[in-house]
């Protein structure tokens, strides 16, 4: 089963790129990366998902090696609202059942 | 459309009292699944519905149960509340549809349960 490791907390400046890693050494073949943004008092929110390679949005950038064992997360231009919990997800099991681990804590400062 | 709403969004209760808290998906949205999170576990899955019927169930005491109704509109109740049951509790709806890649979760704001 796939389980997720990444950065527990990070800090960056307003205007900087913010790239977080997630590593998934054991994902297996058919399985999805996605990533949650979760505000303070809100519940998460998609940000974005892939498979392989590269994928964009108006919001981010999801980049995955040939391997597949890790991900990154790109945020470019960061500013003070990105300040949030970053979650990398992967399905623990055959149904796609999606489990939340502890995440990221983004602190972004002026 | 309207988002997932959750009632009520703030609730205390007594050790040993139980709590039904209620979720309604968005419009056309056939899964629910629901989560408890708090500082120390994070987010934790609970179950989720489909068509009126538990799909998935995550490692939670018996305590914890759910249920769905013909129009998607989901609860969940918690009996003989412990302390430990203080936390925010999410709802996410979904399409329910399965395809290769997993669904994006759509999440309430939550109920937020304070047990004394």
């Amino acid at each position: 089963l796939a389980k997720t490791t990444q950065p527990i907390s990070m800090d960056s400046y307003e205007g900087q790129e913010v790239n977080i890693t997630c590593s998934h050494n054991n994902i297996a073949t058919n399985d999805y990366i996605t990533w949650y943004q979760q505000f303070p008092s809100q519940g998460p929110r998609f940000i974005i998902q892939g498979y392989k390679t590269k994928v964009t949005n108006e919001v981010a950038s999801l980049f995955i090696p040939a391997d597949r064992k890790s991900s990154t997360l790109s945020l470019p231009r960061v500013s003070l609202s990105d300040t949030a919990v970053y979650y990398c997800l992967v399905p623990m099991n055959r149904d796609d059942k999606i489990i939340f681990g502890k995440g990221t804590r983004l602190h972004i400062l002026p | 459309k309207a988002g997932v709403t959750q009632t009520p969004r703030y609730l205390i209760k007594t050790r040993g009292q139980q709590v039904t808290l209620s979720c309604s998906p968005i419009s056309g949205h056939r899964s629910v699944s629901w989560y408890q999170q708090t500082p120390g576990q994070g987010l934790q899955f609970l179950f989720e519905y489909f068509s009126e019927t538990q799909r998935n169930k995550g490692n939670f005491p018996g305590r914890f149960s759910g249920r769905q109704f013909s129009n998607s509109r989901s609860e969940m109740n918690v009996s003989t509340l412990e302390l430990g049951d203080s936390a925010l509790y999410l709802c996410a709806s979904s399409l329910g549809t399965s395809g290769r890649a997993p669904e994006t979760q759509y999440f309430g704001p939550g109920t937020r349960l304070l047990v004394l």
